[in-house]
């Protein structure tokens, strides 16, 4: 059971270059997430959504854009990168029971940089 | 916007002393969760609470939920070097399904 995995584990790119974060999860989560992770500044989500086809804004969404064609795949697609998106990105995902958030599964993060 | 606040941001102890973290928000919660990172890894849950007043223990942690849901706090007993992490806590703030918010974390270091 592989849960949440994510490619690259690394990256470089230059200004302007666009990449896509690939996640994956194999336990049925109905709801999947993007994080960017900054020194100082916590967790902050950046895109999520609740199901295939349905995608929502975080509260850090500029510059990057997600789809989700299938239950198990919520890429993340940087358009034109700068070097503000110099970050850590964790995809993450849970299942959907009521009201209360379920707890959520990480991945092993994408360490990139922007020069 | 609305927050959850996170004290302190970092704490260094001895091995052995005691370590409190402490979530806070200005609106009510409807559940506060704690994940644990370590250095260079990814964050793991570690708990979730629900009720008013609710606390719970794993161990050495013991984990509690304000009375009025607006407040927690995690509780480490006599630190161990395999503590040393960054602890997150989490909620969801307003009413409907919607995302959890994250505070910004508080960076353990235990010196042996």
């Amino acid at each position: 059971n592989a849960g949440v995995t994510q490619t690259p584990k690394f990256q470089v790119l230059k200004t302007g270059q666009s990449m896509t974060l690939q996640c994956a999860q194999d336990m049925n989560h109905e709801y999947m997430s993007w994080y960017r992770q900054d020194p100082g500044m916590g967790l902050r989500l950046i895109h999520y959504s609740v199901g295939a086809g349905i995608t929502d804004q975080g509260e850090v969404p500029n510059g990057y854009n997600v789809s989700r064609s299938t239950t198990e795949d919520f890429p993340l697609r940087l358009l034109s990168a700068a070097p503000s998106q110099t970050s850590v990105y964790f995809c993450a995902s849970s299942y959907i029971q009521g009201v209360i958030p379920s707890p959520l599964h990480f991945g092993n993060g994408t360490r990139l940089t922007v020069t | 916007g609305q927050q959850v606040m996170q004290i302190p941001q970092y704490q260094h102890v001895q091995e052995g002393e005691d370590f409190t973290t402490y979530c806070n928000s200005s609106t009510t919660l409807s559940n506060i969760q704690w994940y644990k990172q370590r250095p260079g890894g990814h964050p793991v849950f570690l708990i979730q609470l629900v009720k008013s007043g609710e606390v719970k223990k794993q161990k050495r942690l013991t984990f509690q939920f304000g009375e009025a849901k607006k407040n927690s706090s995690l509780h480490i007993t006599a630190t161990q070097t395999t503590d040393v992490g960054t602890y997150f806590c989490a909620g969801k703030l307003n009413s409907g399904y919607s995302t959890l918010t994250f505070g910004k974390g508080t960076m353990l270091l235990v010196s042996p």
